[in-house]
């Protein structure tokens, strides 16, 4: 079965620091799509990828997909406090005619003011 | 304004005892599904139903059911054979016509044992 790597698990950075996450799959990645979630709340997406290559931006956060590596990363420019949260990656599933997603484990961000 | 509403935000279970979640969406998607949120693990899909009256089991289906008898409903009930319920769950749908869907989320039901 497929399964996504989230790297780092956690991360604190300052206001206004650049920073990077990254998704890693066991398999070759036919989709892939980035969610954000609030503790205690549900997912909200942000962007998903299709293609090898595939770079797509909104506001301060850029998502570009590396079907060669099976990964994909997150990229967030100048983070706010607003960026706070726990990234997911999710990827389809392969199996059977399905829409299903898988996540991976998830990255909490921390933006110290 | 359309979405999806999961109830209650919280929930408390005793021992033996089967509770149900609700979830329902009025964005006339045909997919619905139900993941489970550990903490350190992820989600995990439970069940999932791509049309009425029709539902397959996720990765973790022991200890739960579901039923989707109506588009806009798809509710869980947690047995008393699911030994270890503790944990925050989510429902979500999509269109359900074909792969790289994006799948719209409820804010969750948190599920505890008394």
């Amino acid at each position: 079965s497929q399964e996504l790597e989230q790297s780092p698990q956690s991360l604190i950075v300052q206001e206004g620091k650049n920073l990077t996450i990254n998704c890693t799959s066991s398999k070759t990645l036919y989709g892939l799509y980035w969610y954000k979630q609030k503790y205690g709340e549900g997912l909200i997406f942000l962007m998903m990828l299709q293609k090898g290559g595939e770079e797509k931006s909104h506001e301060k956060i850029t998502a570009k997909l590396d079907e060669k590596k099976q990964q994909s990363s997150l990229h967030i420019t100048a983070s706010q406090p607003s960026h706070a949260g726990i990234y997911l990656c999710g990827a389809v599933s392969l199996r059977g005619a399905t829409n299903k997603l898988i996540f991976g484990t998830g990255t909490l961000l921390a933006v110290q003011p | 304004d359309g979405g999806i509403t999961q109830s209650p935000k919280y929930l408390f279970r005793k021992e033996g005892q089967n509770v149900t979640l609700s979830c329902e969406q009025n964005l006339n998607h045909d997919a619905m599904y139900w993941y489970r949120q550990d903490p350190g693990q992820g989600l995990r899909l439970i069940y999932y139903s791509q049309i009425v009256n029709d539902f397959q089991k996720g990765d973790i289906a022991e200890g739960y059911s579901v039923s989707r008898e109506k588009k806009e409903s798809f509710p869980l009930t947690v047995t008393s054979a699911q030994k270890n319920p503790t944990a925050f769950y989510l429902c979500a749908s999509s269109l359900g016509r074909g792969h790289r869907e994006k799948l719209f989320f409820g804010s969750g039901t948190q599920l505890s044992v008394l």
